[in-house]
């Protein structure tokens, strides 16, 4: 079947500590987004993807940092940087940035 | 803010009852998606219109695009228990790459 599998569902991170969130996508899209989504409220921009090797900083980019290195995978690295990085993450994907998004079920991340 | 404001935040209707959303954005647009989140999971995609379209149907849902007030309507008729979940509008802005999501509307069917 295809679509996006972000990995893992929920993540826990120490003080001071780099964490990884993984997406894969096997919809052969060239887009790929990353987003925040806090308790109660809508989605915001991290980073995005149109094309494999180039990527733009979205809404909220301070303490993340992200990599395309192949068309299937986007991953995000939430750094010690991010202050308050207590959320749950969402990928998404799509053929060109105007079509509709196609979402992965989430990783939740909390701070131990 | 570039996102858009849905209508309202939180509703609660009895099964077979029509529910109505509504969504408010500031710029020009390309196209409005709605889409739906069931606790804890991703969006899914369900219905696209573009901004030369007034209306769309898609089964139970009915969306309504006025341009000239940047608004959107979507309703669903003949609600289910199943539909209880998050909606969220998305405006594919005009000179921009991505979509700009809106903050939602919590929709509770009661059986």
């Amino acid at each position: 079947d295809g679509g996006i599998t972000q990995s893992p569902k929920y993540l826990f991170r120490k003080e001071g500590q780099n964490v990884t969130l993984s997406c894969e996508q096997n919809l052969n899209h060239d887009a790929m987004y990353w987003y925040r989504q806090d308790p109660g409220q809508g989605l915001r921009l991290i980073y995005y993807s149109q094309i494999v090797n180039d990527f733009q900083k979205g809404d909220i980019a301070e303490g993340y940092s992200v990599s395309r290195e192949k068309k299937e995978s986007f991953p995000l690295t939430v750094t010690s940087a991010q202050k308050n990085p207590t959320a749950f993450y969402l990928c998404a994907s799509s053929g060109t940035a105007d079509q509709p998004q196609h979402f992965g079920d989430g990783t939740r991340l909390s701070i131990l | 803010s570039q996102q858009g404001e849905e209508d309202p935040q939180a509703l609660s209707i009895q099964e077979g009852e029509n529910a109505t959303m509504n969504c408010s954005y500031k710029t020009s647009i390309n196209n409005l998606q709605w889409y739906r989140q069931n606790s804890g999971r991703g969006l899914v995609h369900l219905i696209l219109i573009r901004s030369n379209e007034r209306e769309k149907h898609s089964g139970r849902l009915r969306v309504t695009l006025d341009t000239s007030k940047k608004s959107s309507s979507l309703l669903i008729t003949a609600s289910r228990a199943a539909d209880t979940a998050s909606y969220f509008c998305a405006t594919d802005q005009t000179g921009a790459n991505n979509l700009f999501f809106g903050t939602g509307t919590r929709l509770t069917v009661i059986p």
